[in-house]
């Protein structure tokens, strides 16, 4: 079946450091892939997503790229701030009903 | 335009209790979504609903979970006669077209089983 697998954390960085967070997907057919965040105390927001291969998908600076050959949606960040602490989750969705999350990966920045 | 609302946002129940957990969709949106948040887990889909339909349940387990989204009023999950194993954040997404990617989630209700 379709799943997702996520870069265990948690993540600490110092500000302005560079962030990876790594995922690899499985799936049967061609997924959407999704990162989303979700900031303490909140729900999950859609951060950027991609529909298919070689897209990538971009905002607030965070970006990932499609890649169906290594299967993976790894977001990337230049520089982070204080402010990008959050839990991010990958996710991919093959119809309309169903979307598959990672497990999710916590990210604390440092001042 | 009020988001997503959940509540309670938390919610101690004793083991054999019911659970009652409340979503009020987006104005607007007809689709909802309810996922299931275990510790140190990921979101685990449960069910899609549309109104007074329940389009998807694959997720949810065979017993003790029902789920309504009524013609009016908030789409509720319901887990009878609870055990701790239920224990976890539940949230709730809504849609305006059915289409999943443009769903907004809720800020979640955490359930605690005693």
């Amino acid at each position: 079946g379709n799943s997702v697998t996520q870069m265990e954390g948690p993540v600490t960085l110092s500000e302005e450091a560079f962030l990876t967070i790594n995922c690899t997907y499985t799936a049967t057919g061609y997924p959407s892939l999704f990162w989303y965040v979700q900031y303490p105390g909140e729900g999950l927001q859609l951060l950027l997503k991609a529909t298919k291969a070689d897209d990538k998908g971009s905002n607030k600076g965070f970006e990932a790229t499609y890649r169906k050959e290594t299967t993976s949606f790894h977001l990337e960040k230049g520089s982070v701030q204080v402010s990008d602490s959050a839990v991010y989750f990958c996710a991919l969705s093959e119809n309309n009903n169903d979307m598959r999350f990672g497990a999710g990966t916590r990210l604390t920045v440092k001042p | 335009n009020a988001g997503v609302m959940q509540n309670p946002r938390h919610l101690v129940r004793r083991r054999g209790q019911e659970a009652r957990l409340r979503c009020s969709p987006m104005k607007g949106h007809s689709h909802v979504y309810w996922y299931r948040q275990l510790p140190e887990e990921g979101l685990k889909f449960m069910v899609y609903l549309q109104k007074e339909n329940i389009i998807d349940e694959s997720g949810m387990p065979k017993e003790r979970f029902s789920a309504e989204f009524p013609k009016e009023g908030p789409s509720i999950l319901r887990i009878q006669q609870v055990v701790r194993g239920d224990s976890a954040a539940y949230f709730c997404a809504s849609s305006p077209k059915g289409l999943i990617y443009e769903q907004y989630f809720g800020p979640g209700t955490r359930l605690t089983v005693t």
